[in-house]
Parts: structure tokens; sequence; C-alpha cells
């Protein structure tokens, strides 16, 4: 099936520093993809959705100057976490559509921002 | 977005089946039923979906009200592989896919 690849797995940053975060479909095209946020015993949060050739479309409250976001071809989109500070440490997830109904995962990436 | 509740949490025992609910008494007419699952530090996983009818997959059984405003997902006999936080979600057709709180599942052996 279908798989959404994550990289890095885990990254720990300086406060001030950006962090570029990949989201890979390896088996098909995906024209949209979403990317997620989740703190720590809570759920995962909708932060934008990225679409190929155009500009991301990001939920309410947040920022689209932190949380970059680049949908460069078909299979890669990645999210820059600019200027990051410790309240940004959190598990970011993707995940794309191929077709379906069925929407699949990346394996997450946990950034701490020391 | 029509809203799901779920139980925070439930237990069960391990080779017993799980009868997970799902209340969404304001679901709309386009709105699919879909239900996933996160293991611990993982991204979530498709476990099943559907529209109006029950549904089989080899994962799990979806029970689906005939008012569809709950659901129940089933787990035919529970192993400790599947102690995660299950999802129950609507979704608009092809539209974006937003997460509640969802239930804790603990699986005793």
């Amino acid at each position: 099936g279908a798989v959404v690849s994550q990289h890095p797995s885990w990254v720990i940053c300086k406060s001030g520093t950006s962090v570029k975060i990949e989201c890979r479909s390896l088996d098909f095209q995906a024209t949209t993809m979403f990317w997620y946020r989740q703190f720590p015993k809570q759920s995962l949060m909708l932060m934008a959705t990225s679409n190929e050739g155009s500009k991301a479309t990001y939920e309410q409250g947040v920022e689209k100057d932190k949380f970059l976001i680049n949908h460069a071809s078909l299979t890669l989109s990645t999210l820059t976490v600019t200027s990051a500070h410790p309240e940004d440490s959190s598990f970011y997830i993707c995940s794309a559509f191929f077709g379906g109904h069925e929407q699949y995962f990346g394996p997450g990436t946990r950034l701490t921002v020391t | 977005d029509a809203k799901t509740t779920q139980p925070n949490s439930m237990e069960s025992n391990e080779e017993e089946p799980v009868h997970l609910p799902c209340n969404h008494s304001t679901i709309s007419g386009t709105d699919y039923i879909h239900w996933y699952r996160q293991l611990p530090s993982q991204g979530p996983e498709y476990v099943i979906h559907g529209l109006t009818s029950n549904v089989n997959n080899r994962m799990a059984s979806l029970a689906i009200a005939e008012d569809r405003k709950s659901s129940t997902l089933i787990l035919h006999r529970a192993t400790l592989r599947d102690a995660a936080v299950y999802y129950c979600i609507l979704r608009d057709g092809f539209g974006d896919m937003r997460f509640g709180a969802g239930t804790r599942l603990t699986v005793k052996p």
C-alpha cells in the first residue's frame, strides 16, 4: 500500500533557529498533503493543507509566516518551523490521500526546541 | 464541523471482543464515518470507514445505527497490539480530516 515517510524522525534544535521537516509519498503522487501537530496527551490538530504548485491553506490560529509549507512536487511537502521556540516543541505529522477514502499518515517527527 | 463524542478510555481483556462507541448526533447526509487508531509515538493508521451500512474488514467491524447518529467499532478479539487511541471522525466526502479526543483502549493480558 501507499507509504508516507517523514524526515527526520526526531530533531533537537536551539531556540531561534529554523527546522525543516520533509514529508514524502513513496508509492503514489499526492496533490494534497496535510500537516498536523500533536502535543503530549492531546489529539492531532490540523495545521494546514499543502497543495502542490500553490500556496498552503492554514487553519485559523496557525501563523503562516512561522510555519512555512512548500509542496514543490507531487511527492514532497516540507514544513519549516522558523525561529523555533520551546513552545513549538511537538509531534508533527503529515498525511496524504491517494484518491480513495483512506488517509495515509507519516510516522511523525518529534521536535524539541531547547 | 460535525462533532463526535467518545469515552475517554476503555479497558478490555485480551482475546475478548471490544465495542468502542461513538456518538455523532449532528452528522450530515454526506458525512462518512471514519475510524483511525494511533499507537504511541506513531502516526495514526486507518481502521475502517462507512456511510450507512455496516462494514467489515480484516481489522474490525463498523456498526452504524439506522439513524446514523451513532456508530460502534468492534474489535472481535483484542490483542495487546490493539492498545491504542481510537478516533472516530466524520468526514464530508473527500474533505480534510479533523480529530477529536478519541478513546484510549487498554488491553489487559
